[in-house]
């Protein structure tokens, strides 16, 4: 597609429910990211998919945060039994990949889903 | 520095000031500095890409400035307009690493 699309734009769930968060990045784009921002916070780093390579889960806040990546296209970001501290915005990037195109090119972001646990 | 910092937190400029902001990061590694924009509501959008000691990258009225060996970019806006208004955010691109280290931004707000 022509730009990083997110959905749902905002979530609200009660304590205890699962959610999925879902990210279509740009075509021909082989690396793929999760962050998150919570209030007054900066971008924390979650997950990192590049091609066909085993993911980079090491920004995972917990065992309740998985993400899987199909086809080396779409991604989807489940939280599990969510809590209070996962309220924020997340935010899906993808890139051409590869250190010198993240590096040179930069992130093209999505507009983020704001996800709300009530 | 380990990580990625930026000051100030937030600052007040009045429409039609010139104003500036940091970035500072680890010197040790070094690969690209980036910028972005982040207005409410939308997706931060890319600056400027930046990989060379001394660079000066320039859109607009918005330009950047870049010391790699003291581990420091700035950020300058002259002539602030309210449509400035966002948060600025810098990352880090480490020699060996494959993702961005964001700061905590600062967030610009233009009066008219």
């Amino acid at each position: 597609g022509a730009g990083v699309s997110q959905s749902p734009s905002n979530k609200v769930t009660e304590k205890g429910k699962d959610v999925e968060l879902r990210c279509d990045p740009i075509s021909g784009h082989t690396a793929l990211y999760w962050y998150r921002q919570s209030l007054g916070q900066g971008l924390e780093f979650l997950i990192y998919f590049q091609g066909n390579s085993a993911p980079d889960k090491s920004g995972l806040p917990s065992d309740r945060f998985s993400a899987e990546r199909t086809g080396g296209s779409v991604s989807t970001l489940t939280i599990q039994r969510t809590q209070q501290e996962d309220s924020a915005v997340y935010l899906c990037a993808s890139s051409l990949g590869g250190q010198g195109g993240t590096a040179n090119y930069g992130y093209t972001f999505g507009s983020g889903t704001r996800l709300t646990v009530v | 520095i380990l990580n990625v910092e930026q000051s100030p937190q937030s600052l007040h400029v009045q429409e039609g000031d010139s104003t500036n902001f940091t970035c500072s990061f680890p010197s040790s590694n070094f690969y690209a500095l980036h910028w972005y924009r982040w207005e409410t509501a939308k997706s931060p959008e890319a600056l400027f890409v930046m990989t060379l000691n001394g660079d000066e990258k320039k859109k607009g009225r918005i330009s950047a400035t870049l010391n790699t060996k003291e581990g420091y970019s700035y950020l300058y806006i002259k002539g602030s307009q309210p449509e400035d208004s966002a948060t600025y955010l810098c990352a880090f691109f480490r020699s060996n690493d494959y993702k961005l280290s964001f700061g905590a931004g600062t967030t610009v707000t233009v009066r008219a």
